[in-house]
């Protein structure tokens, strides 16, 4: 069971928005502003898409967007297109000595 | 730009110890990094490992403190892992990744290694 909790999957036509929610605890996404959100195509490595809640790195799109109310981030993806279909996984610094954990993963099917 | 390459054996035995080596290309594993393992068994989700500093400081995950190593070479601008007494449960693919000290994320990830654990 992961430490954060991510809906299994969620799924949205092109065009359109959707929004993947993080759900931890006051020890976690709660406590500190280091909720950082990444994509994962299959077969390949995870890419980072939103750091400290609602940053963007350099090069990431500006559809993706990222916000945190109390224990629960969330991912928002404004205009989904056929390539944003991918598993997203949202982290945070824990006070706890594991320090990062990771939600369940959401998979996000463009119809 | 930091670029990260995973290397080591695909295949490890039961109870013996999976080693893994994360190259470091770019930049200096010197600099004010911390640098990762994460891994992710096959269809499932992410789990940290560890971290370690230049320094050689390091942090584990509670679950797998006991078994795990995680060391840094900076004559070769490398940091490896060491996991010892695995089973199958540990069969995953494993990345290595950089949380820069601006970012609080793991900002770049190697391409990932997969290691089965079978006779």
């Amino acid at each position: 069971q992961s430490a954060l909790t991510q809906p299994a999957s969620v799924s949205g036509s092109p065009g359109q928005s959707i929004t993947i929610s993080c759900t931890g605890t006051s020890s976690d996404v709660g406590g500190y502003n280091y909720v950082s959100w990444y994509q994962q195509h299959p077969g390949k490595a995870p890419k980072l898409m939103i750091y400290d809640v609602s940053n963007r790195p350099s090069g990431v799109s500006n559809r993706f967007s990222g916000s945190k109310s109390g224990n629960t981030a969330s991912l928002t993806i404004s205009g989904l297109q056929a390539e944003d279909e991918a598993d997203y996984y949202c982290s945070s610094y824990t006070s706890s000595s594991t320090h990062w954990v990771f939600g369940g993963g959401t998979k996000l099917t463009v119809l | 730009q930091v670029q990260l390459q995973e290397s080591g054996p695909g295949l490890v035995k039961p109870s013996g110890t999976l080693s893994l080596t994360c190259a470091v290309s770019g930049g200096s594993i010197s600099s004010s990094n911390w640098w990762s393992w994460v891994r992710q068994p096959p269809g499932k989700g992410l789990e940290w490992i560890g971290e370690i500093y230049h320094s050689g400081s390091t942090n584990y995950n509670p679950s797998l403190k006991s078994r795990v190593t995680i060391s840094v070479d900076k004559s070769k601008n490398q940091f490896s892992l060491k996991l010892s007494s695995v089973t199958a449960a540990d069969t995953a693919v494993y990345y290595c990744a950089v949380v820069p000290a601006a970012i609080d994320a793991f900002d770049i990830w190697g391409q990932g290694t997969m290691v089965t654990v079978s006779s």
